[in-house]
């Protein structure tokens, strides 16, 4: 089973601040990785899959890229509605796992 | 408009079964792929089981397989999961997604609101 490991687990940043998540594969996953948000109480929302494709109705703050084992979720300027936990998950085969998640927090 | 609702959660003691059922509408359920994904209270997002378009392939979690039983009723635009032989570790909110692509490998972005299990003797 492919592990997926994200980095960090919580972060404090500044409104306007540019915010890196990173998320490492255990083996390769080609492009086959999503991104998701979760705010406080709410469902999971779809921001970016097959790695760095924007969904539709996503503000273009957020940024993906990355392939085989190393990718990473780009927040261009931090706003406060960006408050919640981002979670990576691979689709590249099952179990589809999930990263362990990322919480970011406003300064 | 595009919806999954779940329904099915309650209290159940450790040992005992439980089926999960989650209706679609708002778009053609018997061309999607599904998937039910959990989250334990205060923890992260797990994967937890995905069944083919036509019923004709499910995978599963490890930490599910042999006790889930993930099926569908495409005459009913309905998605189960068969949970037997439950343990607290299987308490968690349920939720069942879909890919808007309808490939079962693919980004989630349709979710339900999902329905709680509570495991506890």
């Amino acid at each position: 089973d492919i592990q997926m490991t994200q980095s960090p687990s919580s972060l404090s940043a500044f409104v306007g601040d540019t915010v890196t998540i990173t998320c490492r594969a255990s083996q390769g996953i080609k492009n086959f990785l999503a991104w998701y948000q979760q705010k406080p109480g709410k469902v999971p929302t779809l921001l970016i899959y097959d790695a760095s494709t924007l969904q539709s109705g996503v503000p273009s703050r957020f940024s993906g890229s990355g392939s085989g084992t190393d990718f990473t979720l780009t927040i261009g300027s931090l706003q406060p509605e960006d408050v919640g936990t981002y979670y990576c998950q691979e689709y590249n085969s099952a179990p589809l796992t999930f990263g362990g998640g990322t919480k970011v927090e406003i300064k | 408009q595009v919806q999954l609702v779940e329904s099915g959660g309650g209290v159940i003691q450790p040992g005992r079964s439980l089926r999960l059922s989650c209706e679609a509408s708002g778009f053609p359920f018997s061309r999607h792929g599904m998937h039910w994904v959990r989250q334990a209270p205060g923890k992260g997002l797990e994967w937890v089981a995905v069944i083919w378009h036509d019923g004709n392939k499910q995978q599963y979690a490890d930490s599910v397989k042999d006790r889930f039983i993930i099926s569908r009723d495409n005459a009913k635009n309905t998605l189960f999961l068969q949970m037997n032989s439950l343990r607290d570790d299987d308490t968690g909110v349920y939720h069942c997604g879909t890919s808007g692509t309808g490939w079962p490998y693919h980004g989630l972005d349709i979710w339900g609101q999902g329905t709680t299990v509570t495991v506890s003797s």
